[in-house]
């Protein structure tokens, strides 16, 4: 099956920095991917639709200037956490459709903000 | 509001037992649905998934899932467990056909006893 890696897997940053998370398509292109976010023991919540070439487009409550999506090219995306806060630490999955309905899943990236 | 819920949070069975975690939808039309296992240290991955046509349908590791239209349901089914079965289950539903756009249930824990 095709394969979405993210990196890094873990990542630990002090309050008011800024992390950057990627999601790569390994062997197939992804013009749309997708962020998840999860917190302990709950579900995904999705935050967002990267589009390769434009705009990301948000869910409702999800703040844009704190989640900056990039998707730059077909096989990459990023999420990069501005101005982070210990509340912003979750588990990060990436998601991007490699065709027949199926969407496939990074391992996940745990961000915690110290 | 349109949503997808798993009674069950936890569940424990014994191995060899059979398993059935109910996944229940809210939604007027049928959606394109889905139940994924997300194991520690590894993305999620697709167990199957329903679009339409035969009701009954069977997925990886043994498992398989019947749709019930008149019950808004889409329980997963396992006749024996294995101890490697232990993980977390989500139902998750594509409202607007094959979007891409996820979303999930609360997510069912399955513990195996030996």
């Amino acid at each position: 099956g095709a394969v979405v890696s993210q990196h890094p897997s873990w990542v630990i940053c002090k309050s008011g920095t800024s992390v950057k998370i990627e999601c790569r398509s390994l062997d197939f292109q992804a013009t749309t991917m997708f962020w998840y976010r999860q917190f302990p023991k709950q579900s995904l919540m999705l935050m967002a639709t990267s589009n390769e070439g434009s705009k990301a487009t948000y869910e409702q409550g999800v703040e844009k200037d704190k989640f900056l999506i990039n998707h730059a090219s077909l096989t990459l995306s990023t999420l990069t956490v501005t101005s982070a806060h210990p509340e912003d630490s979750s588990f990060y999955i990436c998601s991007a459709g490699g065709g027949s309905y199926e969407q496939y899943f990074g391992p996940g990236t745990r961000l915690t903000v110290t | 509001a349109q949503s997808v819920t798993q009674p069950d949070i936890h569940i424990t069975v014994s191995e060899g037992a059979s398993l059935e975690l109910r996944c229940n939808y809210s939604y007027g039309a049928t959606p394109y649905l889905f139940w994924y296992v997300q194991s520690p240290g590894q993305g999620l991955q697709l167990l199957l998934k329903y679009f339409s046509g035969d009701t009954l349908v069977q997925g990886i590791k043994g498992f398989e899932a019947e749709f019930k239209r008149s019950q808004s349901s889409f329980n997963l089914r396992k006749p024996s467990v294995h101890w490697s079965d232990a993980a977390e289950y989500f139902c998750a539903v594509d409202l607007s056909g094959n979007t891409g756009k996820l979303i999930f249930g609360q997510g069912t824990t399955l513990q195996v006893k030996p």
